[in-house]
């Protein structure tokens, strides 16, 4: 069954420090991996969209990494803000059709 | 910039009522989608819709279930007779040519009484 695990389900930082959020994923046929950030009660909202053949993606702050091999990705968050507090969910695309597969998401907290 | 409108922003209905779900896609998309999010739940897909078709749709969307591009801007969810367990935010999407981002709109959150 094609699934994204995350982890962690939750963390709290203080502003300004780092964070690495991670997502392993089974999802056949592969299509690409892509991060959102998502606020309570709104929409995803797209940070990164990675393919089979990118390791490495930075949007600003957030650099996400894939190991098409390992099945893994990751979401780094440097100098954190308060507005990054949100839920962060890694989706994989099946197929060529946009069906995307959503994690649980990690909810962000971000202290001052 | 451009973005996906949905409406209404909060609809309740009565249990078997009907109720319709709008988007308005972002207009040079040719690529729409529905989501649902149960209340802590992850986000799931419904259905896709291209070229004025069904292209793939998932289990949750059974016969109750119907889409619709009745012009050139809206896109439609139907559910014709709500369950409480339909209760949940929806989310519309909607992506370019080739397998490009999709963009989701705000969401619609029903709540069937």
């Amino acid at each position: 069954k094609n699934q994204v695990e995350q982890s962690p389900q939750s963390l709290i930082i203080l502003e300004g420090k780092n964070c690495t959020l991670q997502c392993n994923y089974t999802v056949s046929p592969f299509s690409n991996l892509r991060w959102y950030k998502q606020d309570t009660g709104r929409g995803p909202v797209s940070l990164t969209i990675m393919t089979f053949s990118e390791n490495t993606k930075s949007n600003g702050r957030y650099t996400a990494t894939l190991d098409a091999d390992t099945k893994q990705s990751s979401l780094h968050i440097t100098a954190s803000q308060l507005s990054d507090s949100a839920s962060y969910i890694c989706v994989v695309s099946e197929g060529g059709y946009n069906k995307l597969i959503f994690g649980a998401g990690t909810r962000l907290a971000v202290h001052p | 910039e451009p973005e996906v409108t949905q409406t209404p922003s909060h609809q309740v209905t009565q249990m078997g009522q009907e109720v319709i779900l709008r988007c308005v896609p972002i207009s040079n998309h040719l690529y729409f989608y529905w989501y649902r999010q149960i209340l802590g739940q992850k986000v799931e897909f419904l259905v896709s819709f291209y070229n004025n078709e069904i292209s793939e749709k998932s289990e949750i969307f059974d016969d109750q279930f119907s889409v619709e591009r009745p012009d050139g801007s809206n896109f439609t969810l139907k559910i014709r007779s709500t369950k409480l367990e339909d209760s949940a935010m929806y989310f519309c999407a909607s992506s370019g040519w080739g397998n490009t981002e999709a963009f989701f709109g705000q969401g619609t959150r029903l709540t069937v009484v």
